[in-house]
């Protein structure tokens, strides 16, 4: 079945580069996300990558993905405290199809 | 970007009783829209996706008699949580696709109902 592993906390200096990454199962995932989640808020969709991809860039973050592995990171360059939140990785099947979230990981950001 | 809204964002019931709660796309239309229920310590699990006109498909393990889905629209999917028990309060997030777009790359998130039943 779908499953999404990734590491629940992480902390990283102000000005550092962050690495979050996750892990899934289903080789047969299409679409893979990145969201961020601010504290008593619901999901925004950071950035997200085809399967067919291996690496794409959006401002301060890269997504890289090695699908023989099944490994997926999100790099956030020059962390700031506003990136403070949950990450979560998650999956799909299909462009219609339900996602499957991982457990999020807590960026923690150190003055 | 589009905007799913979620009502009521907080909410304190009795033991017993049973709360709707609803999401709402409002700039688009989603002909599927998903439910989850976010535990403490952060997982995020999918309680079930709700087709508009149809039957919702319930994942593993979640009671459909207790948690109740309607999809009565394009724009609207209620989640009624029934005789609540403390055991249900968490918190309730729903997402939906835009239909037009249908592009599958982002499913747009409501900001959540923070269910507590006393």
């Amino acid at each position: 079945g779908e499953d999404v592993e990734q590491s629940l906390f992480l902390s990283v200096r102000e000005g550092d580069s962050s690495v979050i990454n996750c892990t899934y199962t289903d080789s047969s995932s299409t679409y893979l996300y990145w969201y961020k989640q601010e504290p008593g808020a619901g999901l925004q969709l950071l950035t997200y990558i085809f399967s067919n991809m291996d690496m794409k860039q959006d401002q301060r973050l890269t997504v890289l993905l090695n699908k023989k592995d099944k490994h997926l990171s999100l790099r956030i360059a020059d962390t700031q405290t506003g990136d403070s939140a949950i990450y979560f990785c998650a999956e799909s099947l299909n462009r219609d199809d339900k996602i499957i979230f991982g457990k999020g990981t807590r960026l923690h950001i150190l003055p | 970007g589009a905007v799913v809204s979620q009502h009521p964002s907080r909410v304190i019931c009795k033991s017993g009783t049973s709360v709707k709660i609803e999401c709402r796309s409002l700039d688009f239309q989603a002909t599927t829209m998903f439910w989850y229920r976010q535990f403490p310590k952060q997982s995020l699990m999918l309680m079930a996706t709700s087709n508009e006109g149809s039957k919702a498909t319930y994942e593993q393990g979640v009671e459909k008699d207790k948690f109740l889905i309607n999809h009565a629209s394009l724009t609207l999917s209620t989640l009624t949580v029934t005789s609540a028990h403390p055991e249900d309060s968490s918190f309730y997030i729903c997402s939906a696709r835009d239909r037009v777009t249908g592009f599958g790359t982002e499913a747009f998130f409501g900001q959540g109902t923070r269910l507590t039943v006393v």
